[in-house]
């Protein structure tokens, strides 16, 4: 109940093209949802995070798509760019509780 | 000006050695983390610390413990080092709040030989 599950594992998109990873979860009692962004070589970072009673959140080329009733998330970049190819972890969690991370989707963009 | 800062950024040991990591966080953060990331990058948090206070021991072998000396340190021993102790060790920190991020380091590549 405390996972998150994330897919695909690895992705490559052309540049220009749209990204999408997802995730799903079962613990009803999350209400918080980020996604993080890492290179090769550095610490995650925050890219974007959502909570449960909106169903979208936009941060320039970055969106994420909530479904509170299917228990999935998604994060879409738009026109991607060589430089968003990173590893994506998604995560949620239940009130002050500890952060539960996904699986990691490795995004290539090819040029 | 770095936030969170760990050293050493490569650890290369033989089994059974003692080895220490160090993290320093500069954001003035209340909590910090210790994080294992492995070959698959799997991250999978560790310990916690609040104010020096240990909140999170997640099924981590004994050989494994963190020493908070304050709450801007967390430092991570790891004695009898395994060839399975080998991963990417990354300290972090945040604010108490529900929605503080995490402020990770760049982590510290441990190998085991």
């Amino acid at each position: 109940q405390q996972q998150v599950k994330q897919s695909p594992q690895s992705l490559i998109v052309q540049k220009g093209g749209i990204s999408i990873i997802n995730c799903a979860y079962e613990n009803t009692a999350f209400d918080y949802f980020p996604w993080y962004q890492q290179f090769p070589g550095k610490g995650p970072a925050l890219l974007i995070a959502i909570r449960p009673d909106v169903s979208e959140k936009k941060e320039g080329r970055f969106t994420i798509s909530f479904n509170k009733s299917a228990k999935q998330f998604s994060l879409h970049i738009m026109d991607s760019q060589p430089g968003d190819s990173a590893t994506y972890f998604c995560a949620a969690r239940a009130g002050f509780q500890k952060l539960v991370f996904g699986t990691g989707t490795r995004l290539l963009v090819s040029p | 000006d770095t936030a969170v800062s760990q050293t050493p950024k490569y650890l290369v040991t033989q089994m059974g050695n003692d080895k220490s990591i160090k993290c320093e966080q500069n954001l003035g953060h209340d909590t910090m983390y210790w994080y294992k990331q492995d070959s698959k990058k799997f991250l999978k948090i560790m310990f916690s610390y609040n104010n020096k206070e240990l909140i999170i021991n997640e099924t981590v072998p004994n050989r494994f413990s963190p020493k908070s000396p304050d709450k801007a340190h967390l430092n991570l021993h790891i004695n009898s080092l395994e060839l399975g102790d080998s991963a990417v060790y990354f300290c972090a920190s945040s604010q108490p709040g529900r929605d503080s991020p995490l402020h990770f380091g760049n982590g510290t590549r441990l190998t085991v030989t």
